[in-house]
């Protein structure tokens, strides 16, 4: 079955860039979401068709996809951005989600 | 703009079943697939299927064939997602999302609110 590989957890310093990847075989030929969950909430599509924000997320967060790998950047990230982070992707008719990362700034 | 409203928490035993629903407040759901997705306790999200409500058509994630359920009301405006033969490892909150895209293979948004089941003796 396919898989989303991300990694568990990122740190970054408030006004820094954060990078979060998502690793899937050929993963760069398939559309990656990505949702933001804070601690008892539900998730939030922060983007989607691998670059694309809906209206309300703000312009610091984007995305890029090519190869193997998926990318979710927050630029200058703020307080209010710490949460886990999920990728996803469809492989045929079944929609794959990564196993998540943390996101702390400190 | 869509929301999606979920029923309401359930305590469950292992051996039953649990039906949880998704109404769509602010307009329907007919031509966009609805899916369902879980998140145990501490864990990731895992999806679990979908349906396309004007049609009634599913599609269900392999490892949960023929233990869920997921049908849409007549008006379109609920979906339902059963899920049988529960054990505790289903205790996980359950959550609604619209597939945006409408193809069926998009993006999830907006999610609903997620009803908590709790599998337990």
């Amino acid at each position: 079955s396919y898989e989303l590989t991300q990694s568990p957890s990122v740190f970054v310093s408030p006004g820094q860039t954060a990078s979060i990847t998502c690793s899937g075989h050929k993963l760069g030929d398939k559309y990656a979401s990505w949702y933001q969950q804070k601690p008892g909430q539900s998730p939030v599509l922060v983007i989607y068709q691998d670059s694309k924000r809906p209206s309300g997320i703000p312009e610091r967060f984007s995305g890029s996809n090519s190869g193997n790998t998926a990318t979710l950047t927050i630029s200058g990230t703020q307080a209010m951005d710490e949460a886990d982070y999920y990728c996803q992707a469809w492989d045929s008719t079944t929609a794959v989600f990564g196993g998540g990362t943390k996101v702390t700034v400190l | 703009q869509v929301q999606l409203v979920q029923s309401g928490a359930e305590v469950k035993k292992p051996g039953s079943s649990v039906k949880v629903s998704c109404k769509a407040s602010g307009g329907t759901l007919i031509n966009y697939p609805i899916t369902w997705v879980r998140q145990a306790p501490g864990q990731g999200l895992e999806w679990m299927g979908g349906i396309i409500p004007i049609f009634g058509t599913t599609n269900y994630a392999q490892r949960f064939q023929g233990r869920v359920t997921i049908t849409a009301g007549e008006s379109t405006t609920t979906t339902y997602m059963e899920l049988s033969s529960l054990t505790y490892e289903d205790t996980a909150i359950y959550y609604c999302a619209r597939e945006s895209s409408g193809t069926g293979e998009g993006w999830f948004d907006p999610w609903g609110q997620g009803t908590l089941v709790i599998v337990s003796s």
